[in-house]
């Protein structure tokens, strides 16, 4: 089974550009989150989708960052304008829809965005 | 903020067996203790989880004490490959608080 793959690897833009990060779970699997380590910093919550729907979006720094999921299958997320501080690797991480108890989330390899 | 306290770093020799304690005193009832490690800059790998009772699985073990309030990850047989980032967390919420972790080095 193919794990969580995230695209591209990396990404060099400059200031003021556009990015745009995809994330394509687990198959089957309705929970998909998004998260980010900065320079120096813990790894951080972003946002979680059920399916198509924004579940808790309450780390998203600010109105520059976009994330969609249209289908409830892959993801993106957008950042415009990208600024020198938006520069770390963002993870996405699914799961299977909890019925009870717990769910796992597993991770994807990361997409290491630098702003110049 | 994270819900547990992990020593900052620790050192085991390579063949043994590397025991990561991991304080989680104000856990509630119907919380899970979850495992992650991260290594090097690769995305986090799940290792293990339990709520109650000791759990084992191809990787690790992990004992939970009868009070819950702490736990201790086993790695029996540590390889250089261990070298990583441990997490010990326990999320009320779907989404994980990363804290710091445990830095674990394997000393061949």
């Amino acid at each position: 089974e193919a794990g969580v793959t995230q695209f591209p690897s990396h990404s060099v833009i400059e200031k003021g550009q556009t990015v745009t990060l995809r994330c394509d779970p687990i198959s089957g699997h309705d929970n998909l989150y998004w998260y980010r380590r900065v320079m120096g910093k813990e790894i951080k919550f972003l946002l979680h989708f059920v399916k198509e729907s924004k579940q808790d979006e309450s780390g998203m720094p600010n109105n520059r960052f976009l994330a969609e999921r249209t289908g409830g299958t892959y993801s993106t997320l957008k950042v415009q304008p990208a600024e020198l501080e938006d520069s770390g690797v963002y993870f996405c991480a699914s799961s299977q829809l909890k019925l009870r108890g717990t769910d796992t989330q597993y991770f994807g390899p990361g997409t290491r965005l630098t702003v110049l | 903020d994270a819900k547990t306290t992990q020593p900052p770093s620790m050192d085991c020799a390579e063949g043994r067996a590397a025991n990561l304690p991991c304080n989680h005193s104000t856990i509630s009832g119907n919380e899970y203790v979850y495992w992650y490690r991260q290594i090097h800059s690769q995305g986090p790998q799940y290792i293990i989880h339990g709520l109650k009772n000791n759990e084992t699985n191809e990787m690790a073990s992990l004992i939970i004490t009868e009070d819950r309030k702490s736990s201790t990850l086993i790695l029996p047989h540590a390889t250089l490959r261990d070298t990583a980032v441990y997490y010990c967390i326990v999320t009320p919420d779907d989404k994980i608080i990363f804290g710091k972790g445990t830095r674990l080095h394997i000393l061949p």
